[in-house]
């Protein structure tokens, strides 16, 4: 079956644009989770979605990075007038959510979308 | 302080090696737990679940220990494709939350 896509793969933008990054997660899962992961570093978790519930966005690191989820479809992260230090691969993973039990509670990645700010 | 501490690495062995990771956890109410392997560029991918008895699945062994809050995997008789990042990861649920939380990884380089 489909897995998780993510688009664009690669983005390439100068610093001060704003960009857009799309996720559509695996048909019937609940959850979606949006992390970063700078080169050579650990994941970051950024914000997490479940069902209608309000996201947890404890993990967005400044106001100029916002993420939307339709039902439980498509999600976009949106980040404002981007910085250098924004480039990074951005990861979007869902899973069966609260609904599931240990170990359904595995997260399927996509496979990124690689942005570079010059 | 970290919430899932790692030894980062690299981890260079020969093939046909034992190889043995370990990971601490700072949450006591965390619930679950899990190993995934993460290739150069690419996305990360669950390798197998942590079972409270511990389990094992053909070469790999992975073992928890609840009361000082430690996670293993032992890989036996290393191959070249076991190069990658293994990620310690632990589930964080309670209300409307169900979080992964991530190590940050340790790399392993297989060598021939």
């Amino acid at each position: 079956g489909a897995g998780v896509s993510q688009s664009p793969s690669n983005k390439v933008t100068e610093k001060g644009k704003d960009v857009e990054l799309r996720c559509d997660p695996i048909s019937g899962h609940t959850a979606l989770y949006w992390y970063r992961q700078r080169l050579g570093q650990g994941l970051e978790f950024l914000i997490y979605f479940q069902g209608n519930s309000a996201p947890d966005k404890s993990g967005l690191p400044s106001d100029r990075f916002s993420a939307e989820r339709t039902g439980e479809s498509v999600s976009t992260l949106t980040i404002q007038r981007t910085q250098q230090e924004d480039s990074a691969v951005y990861l979007c993973a869902s899973s069966a959510g609260l609904l599931s039990t240990f170990p359904s509670y595995e997260q399927y990645f996509g496979p990124g979308t690689r942005l570079t700010v010059t | 302080r970290k919430e899932v501490e790692q030894d980062p690495g690299p981890f260079n062995v020969p093939e046909g090696a034992t190889v043995a990771f370990n990971c601490t956890y700072s949450n006591s109410a965390s619930q679950s737990f899990f190993w995934y392997r993460q290739d150069c560029r690419k996305e990360p991918k669950l390798l197998m679940s942590v079972y409270s008895s511990g389990n094992e699945d053909g070469r790999f062994t992975a073992q928890l220990n609840r009361a000082s809050q430690y996670i293993s995997l032992l890989i036996r008789d290393s191959k070249l494709s076991d190069s990658a990042t293994y990620l310690c990861v632990v589930n964080r649920r309670g209300g409307a939350t169900n979080k992964l939380i991530f190590g940050t990884g340790t790399l392993l380089a297989v060598q021939p």
